[in-house]
């Protein structure tokens, strides 16, 4: 079955450090690919996705391209900000098969 | 303004008793979702509905129920016979089409059995 498997944190960054955050999975077919953001004591709401291979989603500085050959995702932005302190989940879904979440990653930035 | 709302925001239980967490939504989105958060869990699938009068179970639907008479509100059960009912309980619905649809999530329901 779709499994997607994410590095564990917490994570703890400086203001404006790089910031990488892994995820791959095991899907069969052509998967879609999301990573999901939940800010403390909220839902979840999503952060970037992309539907095909070799495809890069990005939104609000945080960067993801499909990987097909080292079936990845993994997150990327480069100069995080006190403000994307959050849990980050990266998870994906094909035509038939529900949204499979990974396990989150916390992430801190400290001033 | 559209969204996703879930009521109340805090629930306290006790061990036995039955409970109905509230999922209403204003998207006109024919799917809905009923996901649970544990601490290094990440979000666990329930049970999700694809079009109203009808839903299926997810992982872990042992000792939850839901229903969908309307196309705006999916309610979930959370009886007696789960086991380890203390967890954040999400909602979540999108669009008509395949699941590759972006999910639309509610705030969240922090359900304390004592």
């Amino acid at each position: 079955g779709n499994s997607v498997t994410q590095m564990e944190g917490p994570v703890t960054l400086s203001e404006e450090a790089f910031l990488t955050i892994n995820c791959t999975y095991t899907a069969t077919g052509y998967p879609s690919l999301f990573w999901y953001v939940q800010y403390p004591g909220e839902g979840l709401q999503l952060l970037l996705k992309a539907t095909k291979a070799d495809d890069k989603g990005s939104n609000k500085g945080f960067e993801a391209t499909y990987r097909k050959e080292t079936t990845s995702f993994h997150l990327e932005k480069g100069s995080v900000q006190v403000s994307d302190s959050a849990v980050y989940f990266c998870a994906l879904a094909s035509g038939n098969t529900p949204l499979v979440f990974g396990k989150g990653t916390r992430l801190s930035v400290i001033a | 303004d559209g969204g996703i709302t879930q009521s109340p925001k805090y629930l306290f239980r006790k061990e036995g008793q039955n409970v109905t967490l509230s999922c209403e939504q204003n998207l006109n989105h024919d799917a809905m979702y009923w996901y649970r958060q544990d601490p290094g869990q990440g979000l666990r699938l329930i049970y999700y509905s694809q079009i109203v009068n009808d839903f299926q179970k997810g992982d872990i639907a042992e000792g939850y129920s839901v229903s969908r008479e309307k196309k705006e509100s999916f309610p979930l059960t959370v009886t007696s016979a789960q086991k380890n009912p203390t967890a954040f309980y999400l909602c979540a619905s999108s669009p008509p089409g395949t699941f590759t649809d972006t999910q639309y999530f509610g705030p969240g329901t922090r359900l304390t059995v004592l």
